[in-house]
């Protein structure tokens, strides 16, 4: 069964550092998103992505993050400047047409030190 | 604005109980409702969703979720709990507009415990 593949499943990445979250949605879907979990908190939208371009985004969402479709599979989340609140569990999602439900990754696990 | 609430942070049932878990939504227009689970360390899982149509969904691992749209809840439920589906348990909304389904508003999640 296709799924949503993230890679790395855990990054340490000291504060200050730049840092690029890996995402291989599945392959007929056209919609894109992050969300994050912080340790113990509940899970928060980041950004949608459709038609490679940002469709909407929270207000976590700051000039620290961008995301981006590099090609015709990957979709990649990238944080400028880490700071330490930005550790957290990073998940991928997609789906291919407004109507479905997303299809979520295994998560990222972000540490910053 | 829109939100999700579940009122239980933690719920412990025996092995072969019913369970119930409570979710609450607050949404101008109808809503889309999901439920997802997530066991420790891994990602989200489907268990149900609702769009339109039959008020009682069901959904993978023998849960259902019934949708009542005068108490704004999406409760989910399972006759007989098995202690593999000690997990953490999510209920969302999503946009029924303008936007698209992936665009989802969590709960603060309940986790299941199992007593065997």
């Amino acid at each position: 069964e296709p799924e949503v593949t993230q890679t790395p499943s855990h990054q340490v990445t000291q504060m200050g550092q730049e840092v690029i979250l890996r995402c291989v949605p599945i392959s007929n879907h056209l919609y894109f998103y992050w969300y994050r979990q912080i340790l113990g908190q509940k899970v928060e939208f980041l950004v949608s992505f459709y038609n490679n371009e940002i469709s909407e985004k929270s207000e976590i969402f700051d000039d620290q993050f961008s995301v981006e479709r590099p090609d015709g599979s990957n979709f990649t989340l990238k944080i400028r400047s880490t700071k330490l609140e930005d550790s957290a569990m990073y998940f991928c999602a997609s789906h291919p047409d407004r109507n479905t439900e997303a299809f979520f990754g295994q998560g990222t696990r972000l540490t910053v030190v | 604005a829109q939100s999700v609430t579940q009122p239980d942070i933690h719920i412990t049932v025996s092995e072969g109980a019913s369970l119930e878990l409570r979710c609450n939504y607050s949404y101008g227009a109808t809503p889309y409702l999901f439920w997802y689970v997530q066991s420790p360390g891994q990602g989200l899982q489907l268990l149900l969703k609702y769009f339109s149509g039959d008020t009682l969904v069901q959904g993978i691992k023998g849960f259902e979720a019934e949708f009542k749209r005068s108490q704004s809840s999406f409760n989910l439920r399972k006759p007989s709990v098995h202690w593999s589906d000690a997990a953490e348990y999510f209920c969302a909304v999503g946009a029924s507009y303008g936007g698209s389904q992936g665009n989802l508003i969590f709960g603060k999640g309940t986790k299941l415990s199992v007593k065997p």
